[in-house]
């Protein structure tokens, strides 16, 4: 059974930096592309990037380029969200999905648990 | 402002159809046959329904189905049922540096 588990909720201060994870099983890790969507509260979904954990390869939305770093580590089976300095604008759930085929096609079917970010002083 | 249209809610009776539009252009929906939509109850994740317009995920019951013409493309629920009550959302592959576009959501009452 495909897997996508995500780390547990976070409450952050403005600019504190945050890692987020989400683990992968059930399926070949490397051979999928793991991307993270954010969901602001009460609104709808945005893509913000994509890795394929095989080669590293990392794509990013424009509106999140520079403002967060998608990795991965193959060797765990995890890939990783992250910021460096958060603002209160970050608040939101963010999912890991896992991409359907090898070409990019922004078709994600399966996806994790959410983890809910909260930034405020 | 999101980047494909959908209607914010529609309603139907139980047994009856529905039709959730979504709107973009030749950049996304209308170029690629890459639009798919996503069912998101309150408290959860979404769960992929439809994938390259028209094709269903094992599991996904055959109610739902998908279409496109031209830049519009639809999710149609045949048979409404009480836990079909849900936001839906659609997206896209586009052509632009964004991989993927979703619209705004389209809250399903199903009364």
């Amino acid at each position: 059974e495909v897997q996508l588990v995500q780390s547990g909720a976070e409450v952050k201060k403005p600019g504190e930096s945050l890692k987020i994870s989400c683990k992968g099983s059930g399926y070949s890790f490397t051979s999928y592309w793991i991307g993270w969507v954010r969901q602001m509260p009460g609104k709808g979904l945005e893509w913000m990037g994509i890795i394929y954990p095989g080669d590293s390869d990392t794509r990013y939305s424009p509106s999140f380029q520079g403002q967060v770093t998608i990795s991965a580590d193959k060797s765990i089976s995890t890939a990783y969200l992250q910021w460096s300095s958060l603002k209160a604008s970050d608040t939101a759930m963010y999912y890991c999905v896992r991409h359907r085929r090898d070409i990019l096609t922004g078709s994600f079917d399966y996806w994790g648990q959410g983890t809910l970010v909260t930034v405020s002083s | 402002q999101s980047a494909l249209t959908q209607p914010a809610s529609v309603s139907g009776s139980p047994g009856q159809s529905i039709t959730i539009s979504c709107t973009g252009t030749s950049s996304d929906v209308g170029g690629y046959n890459y639009v798919s939509w996503y069912q998101q109850h309150p408290g959860k994740a979404p769960k992929l329904m439809i994938y390259d317009v028209s094709n269903r995920p094992s599991g996904v019951s055959n109610r739902f189905s998908g279409s496109k013409s031209g830049n519009t493309a639809s999710l149609t629920i045949s048979g409404l049922q009480a836990e079909d009550e849900a936001d839906y959302y659609c997206s896209s592959y586009t052509s632009s540096s964004t991989l993927a576009v979703f619209g705004g959501g389209t809250k399903l009452t199903v009364l």
